[in-house]
């Protein structure tokens, strides 16, 4: 398909364990963002990624975040030793600078519940 | 720091009346503004942006945006709502010039349309 997809769509795991999302952006889109979003709250910011720049990891809420992102494609974000407190929906997002100013194009979301 | 402020969590409107979903924002520089619309379970889908030039901006969905640079505000409206433009609608900035090129996100307003 021609949008952003994200996998798994939904994610129920344990307190304590580390999970993987995925997030696969439009072809050619050379930026790429990951938000939370949690039940009555806005999209919180959390990594982006900017060509071979280096990621803006400031929305990071700790440690056990981090993301990656290979060969400019696939982005994955990962949670170490999750908590109930990261149950949210991860959504991810891909943009192409070039086509002009940062329209964001979304994904579905991965819900992610943390029993 | 950018700010963007949603003051209302929900709006009500009846079919076929005039709706108007409001936002304003804080940021250091030219404002680049967006709005998105999220339908149930559904990633967010893009609206309509200002970047600059004509104050009001027409997207999707026959919406339309009016950016007031003295008010720091820019609604999101449409002249006759449909029972099908009940979602959750989200308020955006960025401001490359001279603050942050990531958008921020107000928390998001609910828009219920009556039959």
């Amino acid at each position: 398909g021609a949008g952003v997809s994200q996998s798994p769509s939904n994610k129920v795991t344990e307190k304590g364990k580390d999970v993987e999302l995925r997030c696969d952006p439009i072809s050619g889109h050379t930026a790429l963002y990951w938000y939370r979003q949690s039940l009555g709250q806005g999209l919180e910011f959390l990594i982006y990624f900017q060509g071979n720049s280096a990621p803006d990891k400031s929305g990071l809420p700790s440690d056990r975040f981090s993301a990656e992102r290979t060969g400019g494609s696939v982005s994955t974000l990962t949670i170490q030793r999750t908590q109930q407190e990261d149950s949210a929906v991860y959504l991810c997002a891909s943009s192409s600078p070039t086509s002009g100013v940062e329209t964001q194009y979304f994904g579905p979301g991965t819900r992610l519940l943390v029993l | 720091a950018q700010s963007v402020a949603q003051p209302e969590d929900q709006v009500n409107v009846a079919e076929g009346n005039p709706l108007t979903v409001k936002c304003t924002y804080s940021v250091s520089g030219n404002p680049y503004l967006f709005w998105y619309v999220q339908y149930p379970n559904r990633g967010l889908q893009f609206l309509l942006k200002y970047i600059t030039g004509d104050n009001l901006v027409k997207g999707s969905y026959g919406f339309e945006a009016e950016f007031n640079k003295s008010q720091t505000s820019f609604h999101l409206k449409k002249p006759s709502a449909l029972v099908s433009d009940s979602a959750l609608y989200f308020c955006a900035v960025s401001a490359p010039s001279g603050g942050s090129y990531i958008p921020t996100f107000g928390r998001g307003t609910s828009l219920i349309v009556h039959p």
